[in-house]
């Protein structure tokens, strides 16, 4: 099946550092991927969907200028969270979208990156 | 959460017993999926039911989807300690976007 990798799978960081996180899907092109975080023992929250060469969607309440997206390939997309703060702490997911046989959107998770701000 | 709710949010049984967790949405959808999330990893897609189906197996997994209720139920049968897992509901309106449930954190005892 579709393969997507994230880097790092964890980071530990001081309080107003950026920390870029990668999303990559090894063996099949996305033009769309998306981002989630999780908070401890919560779902999943749709922070954004990264298209390939144009501008990301945020999803309301998402801060875009703190959350850079780049999808600079069909098979890379980055998330750098600007100027972290220890509230910014959560795993990360990030997500690539590809079709199924059927035409049904299906979407393959990396693995997840968790981020702790000191 | 941003679509709906998962029902119960914690189950525990033991190994051999069936396990049920319910999912109840918001909006119109086009389609509905489960997932699966071992601690601290990312998700495994199980099972996908589209809203014109109301019943679907895999394995010892059963979907059912009510779209009248908005809602949808996951039944494992014959659980094993390897099914010990989050378990979340995801819905599509037929466009891009996913929006998860709540998770029902699942613990199966051997």
């Amino acid at each position: 099946g579709a393969v997507v990798s994230q880097h790092p799978s964890w980071v530990i960081c001081k309080s107003g550092t950026s920390v870029k996180i990668e999303c990559r899907s090894l063996d099949f092109q996305a033009t769309t991927m998306f981002w989630y975080r999780q908070f401890p023992k919560q779902s999943l929250m749709l922070m954004a969907t990264s298209n390939e060469g144009s501008k990301a969607t945020y999803e309301q309440g998402v801060e875009k200028d703190k959350f850079l997206i780049n999808h600079a390939s069909l098979t890379l997309s980055t998330l750098t969270v600007t100027s972290a703060h220890p509230e910014d702490s959560s795993f990360y997911i990030c997500s690539a979208d590809t079709k199924r046989a059927s035409g049904d959107n299906e979407q393959f998770f990396g693995p997840g990156t968790r981020l702790t701000v000191l | 959460s941003q679509q709906g709710e998962e029902d119960p949010q914690a189950l525990s049984i033991q190994e051999g017993e069936n396990a049920t967790m319910n999912c109840s949405y918001k909006t119109s959808i086009n389609n509905l999926q489960w997932y699966r999330q071992n601690s601290g990893r990312g998700l495994v897609h199980l099972i996908l039911i589209r809203s014109n189906e109301r019943e679907k197996h895999s394995g010892r997994l059963r979907v059912t989807l009510d779209t009248s209720k908005k809602s949808s139920s996951l039944l494992i049968t014959a659980s094993r300690a390897a099914d010990t897992a989050s378990y979340f509901c995801a819905t599509s309106d037929g466009r891009i976007k996913f929006y998860f449930g709540s998770g029902t954190k699942l613990n199966v005892k051997p």
